[in-house]
């Protein structure tokens, strides 16, 4: 069965530096999120992207957040300068069309010292 | 008000009882409901995706929708050891195509055998 894939598994990065969260989506999905969740607490909604562009964003995707689709395949998320609140697990979710439900990968947790 | 309230447990029951878990919301706009299992450190696997009201029956599990109540609950029966877990209530609103999930806190679900 088809799976949404993330790499790395584990980040640990410094304070300030520039980290990139890689995710394959399910290869026919059209519809690609972003969400994280700090430990203990919710799941919580970053941006969605579709036709290469950003469709929707939250409070928390400020500058400091990119995302991109370079190839056919990969979506990344980029943090430009990690802060401490940045630690946390990070999920790439993919669907196929409008009104299906998401897929979620394994996550990326990544630790910010 | 929060938009998605979920007990966050933890719930403990013996093997082969039957499970409840329920969620509230406030959001008059969400059509689209999903439970999600989530084991410690993985990402959330989806369970059960219903649109509007109604019930949804697959295998062990039932999902139930009351749209006037704004109240939707999963039913484990016969439930397992391997059914510990997190389980996640989460929802969303037809308003564009790309909308995203909100998700409950997650009931902490323990099935002691």
């Amino acid at each position: 069965e088809p799976e949404v894939t993330q790499t790395p598994s584990h980040q640990v990065t410094q304070m300030g530096q520039e980290v990139i969260l890689r995710c394959v989506p399910i290869s026919n999905h059209l519809y690609f999120y972003w969400y994280r969740q700090i430990l203990g607490q919710k799941v919580e909604f970053l941006v969605s992207f579709y036709n290469n562009e950003i469709s929707e964003k939250s409070e928390i995707f400020d500058d400091q957040f990119s995302v991109e689709r370079p190839d056919g395949s990969n979506f990344t998320l980029k943090i430009r300068s990690t802060k401490l609140e940045d630690s946390a697990m990070y999920f790439c979710a993919s669907r196929r069309l409008a009104g299906e439900t998401q897929y979620f990968g394994p996550g990326t947790r990544l630790l910010v010292l | 008000q929060k938009e998605v309230e979920q007990d966050p447990g933890p719930l403990s029951v013996p093997e082969g009882a039957i499970v409840s878990l329920n969620c509230t919301y406030s959001n008059s706009a969400f059509q689209y409901f999903m439970w999600y299992r989530q084991y410690s450190r993985k990402g959330p696997e989806l369970l059960m995706y219903t649109y509007s009201s109604g019930n949804k029956e697959d295998g062990r599990f039932t999902a139930q929708v009351d749209k006037s109540s704004k109240y939707i609950s999963l039913f484990i029966r016969d439930s397992q050891p391997s059914d510990s877990a997190t389980y996640l209530c989460a929802m969303s609103s037809p308003r564009s195509g790309n909308t995203p999930l909100v998700f409950g806190k997650g009931t902490r679900l323990s099935v002691i055998a």
